[in-house]
């Protein structure tokens, strides 16, 4: 078992929905969780991290953790075809290396 | 400021040709961590270093790879022999340890490999 498990998709939401992205990871002594967003053919970038349980959110992108459920989440409001990429989880070990998991891939249709 | 570099972009080669991958970290960025990316595996950590030196390399599949960091400008990705399974989007990031307990990694444009 991957030790982050995310749906691989693919997800299609209209233009202006709410995209829910949802990440569950196993090891308990996680602390740390991020959500990179990688368009096709590029290199991942960082979207925002989330270390304390409850909603983080900046602009249009909420992230949120459970870590009692071990569950990090995505939303992502008032979706724009800009959107439309690979949205990759992470969780950060105790020597500040990243395990990521599979990616969801999300198209945002106009 | 100039991000993560990555030379070369493209690489094509032949079964049991040695493979150079070179990376350019961010300047003043004290770990660099090499990734491989395939369809099947996803996005798979190989090694990673902490001010030049090796910490974990528990990822690299096979004593065909090796790395290494002989300073903090520049590290290096080997693969000898090559083989075709080694066929994948190689990446290298960067961070700078800041004492938090979060480090933004900083990814540079990838390598893909090719090999035939």
């Amino acid at each position: 078992q991957k030790e982050v498990e995310q749906n691989s998709g693919p997800l299609s939401v209209p233009e202006g929905a709410i995209a829910s992205l949802n990440c569950t990871y196993s090891d308990r002594g996680s602390q740390s969780f991020f959500w990179y967003r990688q368009y096709s053919g590029k290199s991942p970038e960082l979207i925002m991290f989330i270390y304390s349980n409850g909603d983080k959110e900046d602009g249009r992108f909420t992230a949120q953790l459970n870590k009692a459920s071990q569950y990090v989440s995505l939303l992502i409001r008032d979706s724009q075809p800009s959107d439309s990429a690979t949205y990759l989880c992470a969780t950060e070990g105790s020597a500040r290396q990243l395990t990521f998991g599979s990616g969801t891939q999300l198209t945002v249709l106009p | 400021d100039a991000g993560v570099i990555q030379s070369p972009r493209h690489e094509v080669t032949e079964m049991g040709q040695e493979v150079t991958l070179r990376c350019k970290p961010i300047s003043g960025h004290d770990y660099l961590f090499w990734y491989r990316q395939t369809m099947m595996r996803g996005l798979e950590l190989l090694i990673y270093f902490n001010n030049n030196v090796p910490i974990d390399d528990s990822g690299m599949p096979e004593d065909r790879f090796s790395a290494k960091m002989p300073n903090a400008s520049f590290s290096t990705l080997k693969i000898q022999p090559s083989e075709p399974r080694d066929s994948a989007v190689y990446f290298c990031a960067s961070s700078l340890a800041s004492g938090g307990t979060t480090d933004t990694q900083y990814f540079g444009p990838g390598t893909r490999l090719t090999v035939l």
